[in-house]
């Protein structure tokens, strides 16, 4: 089974609307990342968490870590076209720089 | 600063054959990880190489290798290429102290016909 657990695994919104994409793992993360990927590129560092409860934001997209430090979930406040592509979060779950990501979110907005 | 740069970015090989990627980091990077991303199998840590040596690896068998120059470029081999090696072959760079940005580079596409 994957260790990283991405849901949902596609999701099509309107244009305005709000999303939330999460990412969960049985292990404690170490450090968790969120990343944009267009259709095969390279990926586009959105956000790093560390610490249990931490938030951070960028422009119109937030992402949390939970205090436990085994789900972290992405939101988009009023979704553009521009935010299309798939959204993939990566963590060490060992502490030893040995990175697994999820299998992807692929995010499709309807102007 | 100057990006993670990958070349060549699409290559086409027969089975059998071998490939060698090349991956430039940002300067001042230590750090450079290997990551095989396929339709199947998503994104997968291949290995990752920090001050020349190679610090950890993913579960590939051992016709995948890299290493790393002292100028901290990094190169990955493949030899004798199987069908199942088609993929997207994407190299990330970090300063490697602790937790850092990971910043990857673009992708090298290898077929394998």
């Amino acid at each position: 089974s994957q260790e990283l657990e991405q849901s949902p695994q596609s999701l099509i919104v309107q244009e305005g609307k709000n999303l939330t994409i999460n990412c969960t793992s049985s292990k404690t993360l170490y450090g968790l990342y969120w990343y944009k990927q267009k259709y095969g590129e390279g990926l586009i560092f959105l956000m790093m968490l560390q610490k249990g409860g931490e938030e951070k934001s960028h422009e119109k997209i937030t992402a949390k870590l939970d205090e436990k430090k085994q789900q972290s979930s992405l939101h988009i406040t009023a979704s553009q076209p521009s935010h299309a592509g798939i959204y993939l979060c990566g963590a060490d779950i060992g502490g030893t720089y040995k990175y697994i990501f999820g299998t992807g979110t692929r995010l499709k907005v309807l102007a | 600063k100057a990006g993670v740069t990958q070349t060549p970015r699409y290559l086409i090989k027969t089975r059998g054959q071998q490939v060698t990627l090349s991956c430039s980091p940002i300067s001042g990077h230590r750090s450079v990880s290997w990551y095989q991303q396929t339709p199947g199998q998503g994104l997968q840590f291949l290995f990752e190489y920090f001050s020349e040596t190679q610090r950890n690896k993913g579960n590939f068998p051992g016709r995948f290798s890299g290493r790393q120059f002292s100028n901290s470029r990094s190169e990955m081999n493949v030899s004798t290429l199987e069908l199942g090696d088609s993929a997207l072959y994407l190299c990330a760079s970090s300063s490697g102290q602790g937790w850092s940005e990971q910043f990857f580079g673009p992708g090298t596409r290898l077929t394998v016909l």
